[in-house]
């Protein structure tokens, strides 16, 4: 079965850092790049930034740079985020999404999605 | 990179065709064919609903269609049904060759 299943839910204190998994199943891991993707509570969704699952590069939006690294594990076929100095305007659900072999952009599956609460 | 613009919110009767806007400029929108669009109800993981502005992956239904005019890509909705009610994203490519989604637009159904 094709599918993106995501770590759980994360309580971090203002400061933190935050890792949180995707484990891919049903296709081959390295043919299709990773996003990431959050929605804030109110908010609307915002890109994160996407990896190469076959090369390991990466881009991040501007908006995250510094603070967000992407990684992968082939032999595991999972993705990883790790958000660091965590605040409260990080609290969010945090998807991984696949984009289709087509490219641009297109995020054709899903993640069950992280809730990441960020909380003294 | 700002968000694209769409409108906030946009409601329609069952059965009726609705359109909601997705403005970018030069630099997203206007210089790339990479827009998709998403639905995504409460609590739930978005869903593509149209890629590389008027593609339709399988599955989804011919109700939806999308569009681009310059700097603005445009999804309608057709014979409109309960299910729709959602909310729905614009995503484009940028010349930062990094992505950028809309502010969302929330679609009624009266």
């Amino acid at each position: 079965q094709v599918q993106l299943v995501q770590s759980g839910t994360e309580v971090k204190p203002p400061g933190a850092s935050v890792k949180i998994s995707c484990r891919t199943s049903g296709y081959t891991f390295t043919s299709h790049p990773m996003h990431w993707v959050r929605l804030a509570p109110g908010q609307s969704l915002e890109w994160v930034g996407w990896i190469n699952t076959a090369n390991d590069n990466t881009r991040y939006s501007q908006n995250f740079r510094g603070r967000v690294t992407f990684t992968r594990d082939t032999s595991a076929n999972t993705a990883y985020m790790e958000l660091s100095s965590l605040n409260s305007e990080d609290t969010a659900v945090y998807y991984c999404a696949r984009e289709s072999l087509g490219g641009g952009g297109a995020l054709e599956l899903w993640g069950q999605g992280t809730m990441v609460t960020v909380s003294s | 990179q700002s968000a694209l613009t769409q409108p906030a919110s946009v409601s329609g009767s069952p059965g009726q065709s609705i359109t909601i806007s997705c403005t970018g400029t030069s630099s997203d929108i206007g210089s790339y064919n990479y827009v998709s669009w998403y639905q995504q109800h409460p609590g739930k993981a978005p869903k593509l609903m149209i890629y590389d502005v008027s593609n339709r992956p399988s599955g989804v239904s011919n109700r939806f269609s999308g569009s681009k005019s310059g700097n603005t890509a445009s999804l309608t909705i057709s014979g409109l049904q309960a299910e729709d009610e959602a909310d729905y994203y614009c995503n484009s490519h940028t010349s930062s060759h990094t992505y950028v989604f809309g502010t969302g637009t929330k679609v009624t159904v009266l």
